[in-house]
């Protein structure tokens, strides 16, 4: 199948400073990638949809300033926590699909991200 | 608003016997069903799905079943393995839309 990469996939970092989370689709080229946040025995939230080459769609709640999201190629898309804070601490996870089909999503390993 | 929901969310079988694991949802627009399996520290996989056309979809020990009228689905694992230990996620969409996945469900397989 599909293999999507993340990275890093732990950073620690102090409150205030500025985390980039890299994903990557490592043998496909993906149209469409999702970011998604999960806090401890919850669901996965989606965050955002990353279209290459244009803006990101933010769902209703997430704030586009400070969760920036950059699909630059058809093989990399980057979220950027900006000016973290505690509350920021969850496990973030992207995923890709090929084409325009939704039946399956290919997941990142996620990434934990702990601000002190 | 939680659209998909799995209101176990733990489960224990004895290893060899079946696993069946819930989810409900409210949304009569979905049209695709998909189980994910998770362990810790890790991005979910696919598991196995399903379309609203049919109503049973089977993959070697997993078998999906969908009742839509209920608007309820359950993943089925027979006979369950220690491996099979983790958490499950079931998700569901609509074309074009965006997936919604339930809370999950840790699976524990007692050897």
């Amino acid at each position: 199948g599909a293999v999507v990469s993340q990275h890093p996939s732990w950073v620690i970092c102090k409150s205030g400073t500025s985390v980039k989370i890299e994903c990557r689709s490592l043998d496909f080229q993906a149209t469409t990638m999702f970011w998604y946040r999960q806090f401890p025995k919850q669901s996965l939230m989606l965050m955002a949809t990353s279209n290459e080459g244009s803006k990101a769609t933010y769902e209703q709640g997430v704030e586009k300033d400070k969760f920036l999201i950059n699909h630059a190629s058809l093989t990399l898309s980057t979220l950027t926590v900006t000016s973290a804070h505690p509350e920021d601490s969850s496990f973030y996870i992207c995923s890709a699909i090929t084409g325009t089909s939704f039946n399956e999503q290919f997941f990142g390993p996620g990434t934990r991200l702990t601000v002190l | 608003d939680q659209q998909v929901k799995q209101n176990s969310p733990s489960l224990s079988v004895q290893e060899g016997r079946i696993s069946i694991l819930n989810c409900d949802y409210t949304n009569s627009m979905f049209d695709y069903f998909l189980w994910y399996k998770k362990y810790p520290a890790e991005g979910p996989t696919f598991l196995i799905s399903i379309s609203s056309i049919k109503d049973k979809n089977e993959d070697g020990r997993f078998t999906v079943f969908l009742n839509k009228s209920a608007k309820h689905l359950s993943l089925h694992i027979v006979p369950s393995q220690p491996g099979d230990s983790a958490v499950y996620f079931c998700a569901a969409f609509y074309t074009g839309n965006q997936f919604y996945f339930g809370t999950g469900t840790s699976l524990t397989v007692i050897p």
